[in-house]
């Protein structure tokens, strides 16, 4: 199966700034999907985003918060923006894979203080 | 839209023990996954089961699908097998995944 990259592994952020986050597949996926796991949860998923397309949105995520780009079939960036301390999860993007279920990237923690 | 309960929600185990956890969905399913989250946060694919059983070293699971539900076996714990461990299927009709709530897992020394 196909191999996630993710970064930045962790990051500590002030509030009301904003971070991207990249995640790079090692092959050409069509579709990838933005999860965020917040302390002691589990994950809900946050946007599917498709090249060429704007990104889906799930019930209670806007695209103003997390805006998402998407610009080929190998990658894709998370922004978490105008930050605050309810953003403090566990980011992890992933994408199907080789016809044998969902691969995850490493995670991304941020603490927002 | 499909339900996914795991059960139990915790468990702790001293090293040398087995153990089986269960996740039951409330919607037939064409795949379901089992995902171990290690203490950093990583989430490691164990299983892509959808039907049938399946075994890696000390691991296996079993799904069966017409009865909605799956189970991951651990024989003779370790340590490192702690963590969360997570089933997820997807939503009927389409491509994103629906996690359960997880099990977490405590093996001790």
């Amino acid at each position: 199966s196909a191999v996630i990259s993710q970064k930045p592994s962790r990051d500590i952020c002030q509030r009301g700034t904003s971070l991207t986050i990249q995640c790079q597949v090692d092959s050409q996926v069509t579709m990838m999907f933005w999860y965020r796991q917040q302390p002691g949860q589990s994950l809900t998923l946050i946007a599917t985003a498709n090249q060429g397309s704007e990104a889906t949105y799930e019930s209670g995520f806007v695209i103003d918060k997390f805006p998402i780009s998407r610009p080929n079939l190998t990658f894709s960036t998370l922004t978490v923006s105008n930050m605050s301390p309810e953003d403090s999860s566990i980011y992890l993007c992933s994408a199907m894979t080789g016809g044998l279920g969902y691969t995850f990237g490493s995670g991304t923690r941020l603490t927002v203080v | 839209g499909i339900q996914v309960e795991q059960s139990p929600p915790d468990l702790i185990l001293q090293e040398g023990a087995n153990s089986t956890l269960r996740c039951n969905f409330s919607d037939s399913v064409n795949n379901l996954q089992w995902f171990h989250q290690n203490p950093w946060g990583q989430l490691i694919n164990l299983f892509y089961i959808p039907s049938g059983t399946k075994q890696n070293g000390r691991l296996s699971a079993t799904t069966v699908a017409t009865e909605r539900y799956s189970l991951l076996y651990i024989s003779s714990s370790q340590t490192t097998d702690s963590g969360v461990y997570f089933c997820a299927v997807p939503v009927t009709g389409g491509f994103k995944t629906i996690f359960g709530a997880g099990t977490r897992l405590f093996v001790k020394a």
